[in-house]
């Protein structure tokens, strides 16, 4: 099985901050990697698919790069609403699998 | 609109077994391949099943491949998660969600608000 390790486990941020998350598989996944946000007992929602490509409706300070095994979620300038917990997937194979999380805190 | 949602969560023994069911509607159901991921409390997330939109193809997890079978009834815009041998381990919120296709690979595009399921004593 593909392995996702996403760092740091922990950010902590504040507002109008750049912030940058990183996950790495444990073999080429070429570009088939989600970001995905979640915020405290509600579902996670899609922010970005194919590593970069942004989902209808995020807003642009989302951004997303890389392909192959390393991989960046950037957001530009944190904003109150973006505190909440990062998941990278892998979905070049089944089985999908996720990243451990990023946790990012308010400063 | 998009909705999903999701039933049939509880608390069962362990050993027992459960059906979990996504109602779908907002879109054509059939169309789209369907995944179940869970997440057991205060920890990440889990892919579990997928099932392609006609139903003929189905994948799981190494962790529930011969306990747990995924369906769907297109006629019912329904998924289903049949859960056997059910353990503590499988304590968890379980999502549904609508895939997302490029490539050919998919990912899990809209999510349900997602049942619990408790297994426990």
């Amino acid at each position: 099985d593909i392995q996702m390790t996403q760092s740091p486990s922990t950010l902590s941020a504040s507002v109008g901050d750049r912030v940058t998350i990183t996950c790495r598989a444990s073999q080429s996944i070429s570009s088939w990697l989600a970001w995905y946000q979640q915020k405290p007992g509600k579902a996670p929602k899609l922010l970005i698919y194919e590593a970069s490509s942004l989902e209808s409706g995020v807003p642009s300070r989302f951004s997303g790069s890389g392909s192959g095994t390393e991989f960046t979620l950037t957001i530009s300038s944190l904003q109150p609403d973006d505190f909440a917990t990062y998941y990278c997937q892998q979905y070049n194979s089944y089985s999908e699998t996720f990243g451990q999380g990023t946790k990012v805190e308010i400063k | 609109e998009v909705q999903l949602l999701e039933s049939g969560g509880g608390l069962v023994q362990p050993g027992g077994s459960l059906r979990l069911s996504c109602a779908a509607s907002g879109f054509t159901f059939s169309n789209y391949a369907m995944n179940w991921v869970r997440q057991a409390p205060g920890k990440g997330l889990e892919w579990v099943s997928a099932i392609s939109g006609g139903g003929g193809s189905t994948y799981y997890a190494d962790s529930v491949k011969g306990r747990f079978t995924i369906s769907r009834d297109n006629s019912k815009n329904t998924l289903y998660l049949q859960m056997n041998s059910l353990g503590a381990e499988d304590t968890a919120v379980y999502y549904c969600a609508k895939s997302g296709c490029s490539g050919g690979s998919c990912y899990s595009r809209f999510w349900g608000q997602g049942t619990l399921v408790t297994v426990s004593s």
